[in-house]
């Protein structure tokens, strides 16, 4: 079966500074999908990034960019320019290709600091 | 696009009592998702339903537990003889079914609260 270990419970980060959340998975397939969602304080689960297991490039979203290793079954979130309204908590989230549920992290809080 | 709407927004009820809880996927979606989270946890998957079919049933979804999506569109999820570790938000999500790796839309989720 497969997981999602998020291993930071809580991060904080300066206002305008850089942030990564850390994201290991585990799995025996080699064609899924990767996630990351944010669920702000109004809890509405809202996709930040998308990667394809198949792509070897990183996904990238405006401030929001992915490290995505593969072979170390990793999926790191980076956030540049980190602003107020970042603040949430992070879910990082696997799908396999041939299936439709997401198994979920039990995600990473976010605090912004002014 | 109004989004994926869920009602009610909050439930607060009597333990054994039974509950149900309706969602509405953004129109032409036409596969729907149910999600359970508990304070400090990740979403956990519980059922799904390509059209009006109900294609997969966790083993969390017990037999208190039933969900249904009649004609393709709203579904509801129905909990009877509630107990207390039925507390949680309830999840629904919907996406278009075409094409691989399309990503799950949410709603707000129904909160439930079990005196």
């Amino acid at each position: 079966a497969q997981t999602v270990t998020q291993s930071q419970p809580e991060m904080s980060v300066q206002e305008a500074e850089t942030v990564t959340l850390s994201c290991t998975y585990d799995t025996s397939e080699s064609d899924y999908y990767l996630f990351w969602y944010k669920q702000p304080p109004s809890r509405q689960m809202i996709l930040v990034i998308r990667q394809e297991a198949y792509k070897q490039q990183n996904a990238t979203e405006n401030r929001f960019s992915v490290n995505f290793q593969k072979a170390a079954k990793s999926f790191s979130l980076k956030i540049s320019d980190s602003q107020l309204g970042d603040a949430a908590m992070y879910f990082c989230a696997y799908r396999s290709a041939i299936g439709d549920k997401i198994i979920f992290g039990k995600g990473t809080r976010l605090h912004i600091l002014p | 696009d109004t989004g994926v709407s869920q009602d009610p927004r909050h439930k607060i009820t009597k333990r054994g009592q039974n509950v149900t809880f309706r969602c509405d996927p953004i129109s032409e979606h036409n596969r729907l998702y149910w999600y359970r989270q508990t304070l400090g946890q990740g979403p956990e998957f519980l059922t799904y339903f390509q059209n009006e079919a109900q294609l997969e049933k966790s083993r969390l979804l017990s037999d208190r537990f039933s969900a249904e999506r009649p004609k393709g569109s709203f579904s509801t999820l129905e909990i009877q003889r509630t107990e207390q570790g039925d507390s949680a938000m309830y999840l629904c999500a919907s996406s278009p079914g075409h094409g691989p790796g399309q990503p799950q839309h949410f709603g707000d989720g129904t909160r439930l609260s079990i005196l």
